[in-house]
């Protein structure tokens, strides 16, 4: 089992440029969440999925940001254009269903420095 | 889902037992309390959860009071690699969908030689 894969691992670019985030689920999992943290904010909820439909995309901030999962194996997270308030480390993490598996495995997370 | 109240950070002498406390009063009758762990620069990690009754894993004890309303994570014999900041979250769980987690400020547990 690789846990939860995310890439890239940093990523540095400059203010209005396009970036995308990428997250693979643990096989199996069937909730996936993506998390952005800084030191002010700490760990927020941005937006999850249940079996690849959104369920509450409440937490994204603007219409900058969008996340997609077109498969139970992946999903994006694509901020366009970016902005340096919005350096922080991503982290998705995905969860299974029943009685097992109510625990969340995270991904290592994306440092992403906008300059 | 219920709030919860936990110490800004905290100090345990390495190879002692690590108490960290949680206060969540207003825990619903379906809700879990479910611990997490984040170690400088990852993600968080699972530790343990529990209902109502007493939990024990590889990593930990969850002791929750008979009233629900407060619960203890107890590390056996903590070491260095034991600091993190800790997260104590009530969350309703059920078996058809996975609900979300929102996370605290949590406790920063220091662990000195």
């Amino acid at each position: 089992d690789a846990g939860v894969i995310q890439s890239p691992r940093h990523e540095v670019t400059e203010m209005g440029q396009e970036v995308t985030l990428r997250c693979k689920p643990i096989s199996g999992h069937n909730s996936l969440f993506w998390y952005r943290q800084t030191m002010m904010r700490g760990l927020e909820l941005l937006i999850y999925f249940n079996n690849n439909v959104p369920i509450d995309d409440s937490g994204m901030p603007e219409d900058r940001f969008s996340a997609k999962m077109p498969n139970a194996s992946f999903s994006t997270l694509k901020i366009q254009p970016s902005e340096p308030r919005d350096s922080a480390v991503y982290f998705c993490a995905s969860s299974g269903t029943g009685r097992r598996n109510y625990g969340y495995t995270f991904g290592s997370g994306t440092r992403l420095t906008v300059v | 889902d219920a709030k919860t109240t936990q110490p800004t950070s905290m100090d345990c002498a390495e190879g002692r037992a690590a108490n960290l406390p949680c206060n969540h009063s207003t825990i619903s009758g379906n809700e879990y309390v479910y611990w997490y762990r984040q170690i400088h620069s990852q993600g968080p990690q699972y530790i343990i959860h529990g209902l109502k009754n007493n939990e024990t894993n590889e990593m930990a004890s969850l002791i929750i009071t008979e009233d629900r309303k407060s619960s203890t994570l107890i590390l056996p014999h903590a070491t260095l690699r034991d600091t993190a900041v800790y997260y104590c979250i009530v969350r309703a769980a059920t078996v058809s969908s996975a609900s979300k987690i929102i996370f605290g400020s949590g406790t920063r547990l220091s662990i000195r030689p």
